[in-house]
């Protein structure tokens, strides 16, 4: 089974410049989420969606931060523009949309430098 | 707002020791509680979960123990081996969402032969 698929494996930018991020979840996995993971920490939720709706962007920074999920599958995350405190590894992960299942599959995530 | 505590941060124990992290979390409604392994620039992966109707789940060397009343639960690795060193998060699930999952910050176990 191919698993989550994400780019760019690595991307460094400098303050104030954009960056997108690309997600491929599991085929036939109804969620996708995106979570940023800042060094020595946990991930945190920025957004989840359910096929191509908006279950929950609580934590996203919307005045810098916008994703998509045009047709349900893939997904975009983008920062503009991006601040120092932005660096952190970016996780995508998907689960199927079944009661009682609710296994999370990460993707290796992008991990973003901002100098 | 809801969160999970992780104890300890490091943890440094001889091959063949046993390793307990712990993780207490705030959201009386959870119920679905997994532990992920991150290897250094590795994806985390699912090593074992755990529903609130279960007090206990084991795996080969890992088990995971739930304590509903106190909000507490565990992760116990026996027999450790180099291999099983990484960082272990755990994670609880939160009401109110599909699937949401609210992450501990993180132990980082190193295993020494």
């Amino acid at each position: 089974e191919a698993g989550v698929a994400q780019s760019p494996r690595y991307k460094i930018i400098e303050k104030r410049q954009s960056v997108a991020f690309w997600c491929n979840p599991i085929s036939g996995h109804a969620t996708l989420y995106w979570y940023q993971q800042i060094l020595g920490q946990g991930p945190k939720l920025l957004i989840q969606f359910q096929n191509n709706g908006v279950v929950d962007d609580s934590q996203l920074p919307k005045d810098r931060f916008s994703a998509e999920r045009l047709k349900g599958v893939d997904s975009t995350l983008k920062i503009q523009p991006a601040k120092l405190e932005d660096s952190a590894v970016y996780l995508c992960a998907s689960s199927l949309d079944v009661a009682g299942d609710e296994k999370l599959f990460f993707g290796s995530g992008t991990q973003l430098s901002v100098l | 707002g809801e969160n999970v505590e992780q104890h300890p941060s490091t943890l440094s124990v001889q091959e063949g020791d046993s390793a307990v992290i712990k993780c207490t979390y705030s959201d009386s409604a959870s119920n679905y509680f997994p532990w992920y392994k991150q290897e250094l620039g590795k994806r985390p992966q699912l090593i074992i979960d755990i529903r609130s109707n279960v007090g206990e789940k084991k795996d080969q060397r890992i088990a995971v123990t739930l304590n509903k009343t106190a909000k507490h639960f565990s992760l116990h690795i026996t027999e450790t081996q180099p291999e099983d060193s990484a960082v272990y998060f755990c994670a609880a699930s939160l009401s109110g969402g599909y699937n949401k999952l609210i992450f501990g910050a993180g132990t980082r176990l190193a295993v020494h032969p």
